[in-house]
């Protein structure tokens, strides 16, 4: 496997469920990110990990819980999630955060999750 | 505060035709301008960056844009469509910390044979 890969690629789940995202970076990188992608919304950053230590939580409900045991892997677990979570989750990874410069990020297909 | 306008929802051409994608920023400072595309079941791909070197900035699949500072533009552009350009297209700036980027809400780009 090269570059950043998801599973599962599609999830369908009920409100009192429990799931776990799983994303997973082959080049080597230190942050990975996870994101929302809403139809018809720009990109919502959630998290950020630099080198296994969260860096950024951009106000997102608790029901949205990330671990980071690795450089390689990210994962997001859900529970109790609403109808309106309903979205495509996109991971990427980075070289480094960037700081006075931008590290280009790499973006996983996504996983499409259905809240039911 | 930054943030970025992409002035289509959707942009239909046919092939063979020019292709023109519309992008305004507001940004405090001097931003880093990306252009990225994502195609039907895939991820995000950068297609080009403008780093503050030339204002011109060439990118992969034959696409380009010019950062034009005067007009806060990022117009994504190029010659002549193919089938294979149909994708949903993402403008992008940096914001005041490299790693956070406003993100477009995109443009949907139509190829007609």
């Amino acid at each position: 496997e090269t570059g950043v890969t998801q599973t599962p690629r599609h999830l369908v789940m009920g409100m009192t469920n429990k799931k776990s995202l799983k994303c997973e970076q082959h080049l080597g990188h230190n942050a990975m990110y996870w994101y929302k992608q809403s139809a018809k919304k720009p990109l919502e950053l959630m998290f950020v990990y630099s080198l296994e230590e969260r860096v950024e939580n951009n106000s997102v409900p608790s029901r949205f819980s990330p671990e980071c045991p690795n450089s390689s892997h990210l994962f997001l677990h859900l529970h109790t999630l609403q109808p309106e979570d309903s979205a495509l989750y996109l991971c990427a990874s980075s070289q480094d955060m960037g700081g006075i410069s931008y590290n280009e990020q790499f973006f996983g297909p996504g996983t499409r999750l259905t809240v039911l | 505060a930054q943030s970025v306008t992409q002035l289509d929802s959707h942009v239909s051409v046919s092939e063979g035709t020019p292709v023109l994608l519309r992008c305004n920023y507001s940004s405090s400072y001097s931003p880093s301008l990306f252009w990225y595309v994502q195609h039907p079941n895939k991820g995000l791909q950068l297609l080009l960056k403008y780093t503050s070197a030339a204002t011109l900035v060439k990118g992969i699949n034959g696409f380009e844009a010019e950062f034009k500072k005067s007009e806060t533009s990022f117009h994504l552009t190029k010659p002549s469509a193919h089938m294979s350009d149909a994708a949903e297209y993402f403008c992008v700036v940096t914001s005041y910390s490299n790693y956070q980027l406003i993100w477009g809400a995109g443009t949907k780009l139509i190829i007609k044979p």
